[in-house]
C-alpha cells in the first residue's frame, strides 16, 4: 500500500469552528489531491497541489483553503465549517500526471454540527 | 464538461454468477479511464486502468474492461463473483494535465450467497 496517512480519522465539530485536516505521504510523490465523498456524488475534487507552494482549486473548492509547504504534507482547512461539509475527506497521491494512478488515503470523516 | 455515468446505483448478484458495472464518459480527447473500488469504511483501491493499447484491460482481483470509443464506454467486467467482492465501485475518467479524477456516482454490489 502506497504510504498515505490522514488526520485526524474521526471529527466532530460545531458550525463556525475553523478544521484542519492533514495528509501525509512518504513516497515523495509530486501531486497530492483533496476529494470529498458524499452520497450520490462519488468524489469530487477540493484542491490539488502539483509542488511545493503550487495549489490550484477543484470543483468544489468554495470554503476550503490548502497549503502544501512540504513534499510529503498537504493541509485542508475549512475556514469556517458549515454543514454542507459534513463529508468524507480523501486524500490522494501521484507521481506524474499522464499515465499514473492516484493512491488513496483511508479518508477522514467530519461531521458539523 | 467531462463527465462519468454509472446508470446503476445498485446492482444484486447471486454468488458465483458474472457481473458487469456500466460506465460511460464524456470526454473531448482520448480519456484516460479507471475502475477503483471501495469497501466499507476504507479508502480507494485501484482495479485497472485504461490509457492506450488493447481496448481489453485485465486488473487485479479477476476483473477486466473494455474500453468502446465508439459508445463511450468502459464497463468493468468479472466472470464469476464472490462474496467478498461486495463493495462500491467508481469509474473514473483523468481530466486535464494535473491527471484531476472525475468520479461517476458509483455502483454499490451486493452478493447474494
Amino acid at each position: 500500500d502506497a504510504g498515505i496517512t490522514q488526520s485526524p480519522r474521526h471529527k466532530v465539530t460545531e458550525t463556525g469552528t475553523p478544521v484542519t485536516l492533514r495528509c501525509h505521504q512518504t513516497e515523495n510523490h509530486r501531486y497530492m489531491y483533496w476529494y470529498r465523498q458524499d452520497p450520490g456524488h462519488g468524489l469530487r475534487l477540493i484542491h490539488y497541489s502539483y509542488g511545493v507552494k503550487d495549489t490550484d482549486k477543484g470543483e468544489v473548492s468554495d470554503g476550503y483553503s490548502v497549503s502544501r509547504s512540504k513534499t510529503e504534507d498537504f493541509l485542508l482547512t475549512l475556514e469556517s465549517a458549515t454543514s454542507s461539509q459534513t463529508s468524507v475527506y480523501f486524500c490522494a497521491i501521484s507521481a506524474g500526471t499522464v499515465g499514473y494512478e492516484q493512491y488513496f488515503g483511508p479518508g477522514t470523516r467530519l461531521t458539523v454540527t | 464538461a467531462q463527465s462519468v455515468t454509472q446508470p446503476d446505483i445498485h446492482i444484486t448478484v447471486s454468488e458465483g454468477a458474472s457481473l458487469e458495472l456500466r460506465c460511460n464518459y464524456s470526454y473531448g480527447a482520448t480519456p484516460y479511464l479507471f475502475w477503483y473500488v471501495q469497501s466499507p469504511g476504507q479508502g480507494l483501491q485501484l482495479l485497472l486502468k485504461y490509457f492506450s493499447g488493447d481496448t481489453l484491460v485485465q486488473g487485479i482481483k479477476g476483473f477486466e474492461a473494455e474500453f468502446k470509443r465508439s459508445q463511450s464506454s468502459f464497463n468493468l467486467r468479472k466472470p464469476s463473483v464472490h462474496w467478498s467482492d461486495a463493495a462500491e465501485y467508481f469509474c473514473a475518467v483523468a481530466d486535464g494535465g494535473y491527471n484531476k479524477l472525475i468520479f461517476g456516482a458509483g455502483t454499490r454490489l451486493a452478493v447474494h450467497p
